[in-house]
């Protein structure tokens, strides 16, 4: 079984420019999340999904951060403008269904570094 | 104060010792606890997850959860050197959405 496809892998940018990431889940998991992890930080969860619809973004900058996830597969987040504070490690994770408890699928994360 | 406390370390151990990890937490919402190990450069991989306060039992790996004292622990028996990695607990509620804390992982060398 293929697990949770990410890119790019790594991304160096100026702050103001803008990026994205893209994620592609296990195939069938309705639930896809996407993290923040700052060095030497646990993850912080910015927003997740439900196939198409967004369960909650309540930790999502979104002034500057947006995400989507057209056709309840991938998924793509979005940075516009970065700041230097962004520079962080993106980390995409997917579930076979929503709940308190459902083992999370984590991709390689995308390390984005803001200058 | 954080939701969920971890000690980063680093721990640094020999092959073979007892490892204890530990984390605080201040929600007591909080519904189910989970163990995830991170390797570097890699995404966290689920360890273990429990639900009630006592302990679970997966090959050399304990899991305890104190629920009156906001408490948690991994215990790793006969460690191994493929064992060092970055341990992170986490925890879950279901509040408009299931949220998920994680602590800031605490970095294990196991010594050869």
């Amino acid at each position: 079984e293929a697990g949770v496809a990410q890119s790019p892998r790594y991304k160096i940018i100026e702050k103001r420019q803008s990026v994205a990431f893209w994620c592609n889940p296990i195939s069938g998991h309705a639930t896809l999340y996407w993290y923040q992890q700052i060095l030497g930080q646990g993850p912080k969860l910015l927003i997740q999904f439900q196939n198409n619809g967004v369960v909650d973004d309540s930790q999502l900058p979104k002034d500057r951060f947006s995400a989507e996830r057209l056709k309840g597969v991938d998924s793509t987040l979005k940075i516009q403008p970065a700041k230097l504070e962004d520079s962080a490690v993106y980390l995409c994770a997917s579930s076979l269904i929503q709940g308190p408890y459902n083992e999370q699928f984590f991709g390689p994360g995308t390390r984005l570094t803001v200058l | 104060q954080k939701e969920v406390e971890q000690d980063p370390g680093p721990l640094s151990v020999p092959e073979g010792a007892i490892v204890s990890l530990n984390c605080t937490y201040s929600n007591s919402a909080f519904q189910y606890f989970m163990w995830y190990r991170q390797y570097s450069r890699k995404g966290p991989e689920l360890l273990m997850y429990t639900y009630s306060s006592g302990n679970k039992e997966d090959g050399r790996f304990t899991a305890q959860v104190d629920k009156s004292s906001k408490y948690i622990s991994l215990f790793i028996r006969d460690s191994q050197p493929s064992d060092s990695a970055t341990y992170l607990c986490a925890m879950s509620v279901t509040v408009a959405g299931n949220q998920f804390y994680f602590g800031t992982g605490t970095s294990l060398t196991v010594i050869p």
